[in-house]
């Protein structure tokens, strides 16, 4: 069954430190997002992304994030200068058109 | 933006046991699913169910679009069922189609 995956599981940062998340989406979707779940919170949206440029942000995505589909298979999140704030776990998700989302197993950030 | 309140915040279960989750939301949705987030983080898809009612073994769900609420069933509870569940709501905007997360239900089943 094609599943949305992730790298690394885990990452562990120094503050100031650029960190970049990867995800391979499911192959024949259209639309990619990343979202983020501070421990014990509920996950929230950060990005949108379709036909190669953001279609929605929210205001946790200000201009220290960034996000790239490089190829025809990896979305990226790159997140310029960490801050401790920015610890979270963080979900990439894919769908094909207003269908279901399936997200990937998560990247536990940790920044010190 | 929309809101999505779920209940109980936390419950506790005997092995065997049933319950419903509820999920009440503030206005209209194009989609809803039920995730449960296991014990290591990971969001597992139930259902995506915007409206009616499916079934997947010891899970059910039911989704009432007019009156903006969603209900998860779990029969026979088992210890494997702790976690964490979430719904989640998607509402169409010019842009992608996010979803709203809910607060969540922690579960907790015991022997």
């Amino acid at each position: 069954e094609p599943e949305v995956t992730q790298t690394p599981s885990h990452q562990v940062t120094q503050m100031g430190q650029e960190v970049i998340l990867r995800c391979v989406p499911i192959s024949n979707h259209l639309y990619f997002y990343w979202y983020r779940q501070i421990l014990g919170q509920k996950v929230e949206f950060l990005v949108s992304f379709y036909n190669n440029e953001i279609s929605e942000k929210s205001e946790i995505f200000d201009d220290q994030f960034s996000v790239e589909r490089p190829d025809g298979s990896n979305f990226t999140l790159k997140i310029r200068s960490t801050k401790l704030e920015d610890s979270a776990m963080y979900f990439c998700a894919s769908c094909f058109l207003n269908t279901e989302a399936f997200f990937g197993q998560g990247t536990r950030l940790t920044v010190v | 933006g929309i809101q999505v309140e779920q209940s109980p915040p936390d419950l506790i279960l005997q092995e065997g046991a049933n319950s419903t989750l509820r999920c009440n939301f503030s206005d209209s949705v194009n989609n809803l699913q039920w995730f449960h987030q296991n014990p290591w983080g990971q969001l597992i898809n139930l259902f995506y169910i915007p409206s009616g009612t499916k079934q997947n073994g010891r899970l059910s769900a039911t989704t009432v679009a007019t009156e903006r609420y969603s209900l998860l069933y779990i029969s026979s509870s088992q210890t494997t069922d702790s976690g964490v569940y979430f719904c989640a709501v998607e509402i169409l905007t010019g842009g992608g189609n996010k979803l709203t997360f809910g607060t969540g239900t922690q579960l907790k089943v015991e022997l």
